[in-house]
């Protein structure tokens, strides 16, 4: 158990919905990372929160948005959903923002299936 | 910028055999390298990491990796592989952005390496 937490674990919705996927650091970890695992696409880094503000920006598409609340927990918030939208979301927690130190713990991932 | 490649896709071994997952890396900048595995159904967690210290790691359940740097390499090796090793693993590295002094924090990862491990 790496003390971060991810919900809901799977989700199924419809093309054109709209989704909110929620994630709580580990204690004392200010950083919260997104990325989006695919089987065509890989592991890819979404958006990275530091406390709060908005930090490093990946290949989120602008469907996509995400923010960090005061008490560090995360929401990525996915709209106008399409099929290719369906994969396995992780979020990750690191202590810093940056820097050779910065271990990053992953959640178990949340997937989503849109149909 | 900063990427990695992981050679091979599949590799299968037998159970007590040597594991070698390989991993090539571009960088621009000095690299901190990271070796994850993704167990089924589950995140990813982490096995080593390279940050510029000793150049041969010692990382969890007697996985090991050694950072070449006249071979941008950083190949995660095991002398005897056991059944519960059999995972998903990923090579990344952290990306600097535009930034050559200090990472911006996130990982830029290979495509992974599914290893199975025969009895």
């Amino acid at each position: 158990d790496s003390g971060v937490t991810q919900t809901p674990k799977h989700l199924i919705t419809a093309t054109g919905q709209r989704v909110t996927l929620r994630c709580s650091p580990r204690s004392g970890d200010l950083s919260v990372y997104w990325y989006q695992q695919s089987l065509d696409q890989g592991l890819q880094f979404l958006i990275q929160y530091y406390n709060g503000e908005e930090r490093a920006k990946g290949n989120i598409l602008e469907r996509f948005s995400a923010q960090q609340f005061p008490d560090l927990h995360s929401e990525l918030n996915l709209s106008s959903l399409e099929l290719g939208d369906s994969a396995l979301y992780f979020c990750a927690s690191s202590v810093g923002g940056g820097g050779v130190y910065n271990e990053q713990f992953f959640g178990p991932g949340t997937r989503l299936t849109v149909l | 910028a900063q990427s990695v490649t992981q050679l091979g896709s599949h590799v299968s071994v037998s159970e007590g055999a040597l594991v070698l997952l390989r991993c090539n890396y571009s960088s621009s900048v000095p690299p901190y390298l990271f070796w994850y595995v993704q167990y089924p159904n589950q995140g990813l967690q982490l096995l080593l990491k390279y940050t510029s210290a000793a150049t041969l790691v010692k990382g969890i359940n007697g996985f090991e990796a050694e950072f070449k740097k006249s071979e941008t390499s950083f190949h995660l090796t095991k002398p005897s592989a056991h059944m519960s090793d059999a995972a998903e693993y990923f090579c990344a590295v952290s990306d600097f952005g535009g930034n050559y002094r200090r990472s911006q924090g996130n990982l830029i990862f290979g495509k992974g390496t599914k290893l199975s491990v025969k009895p």
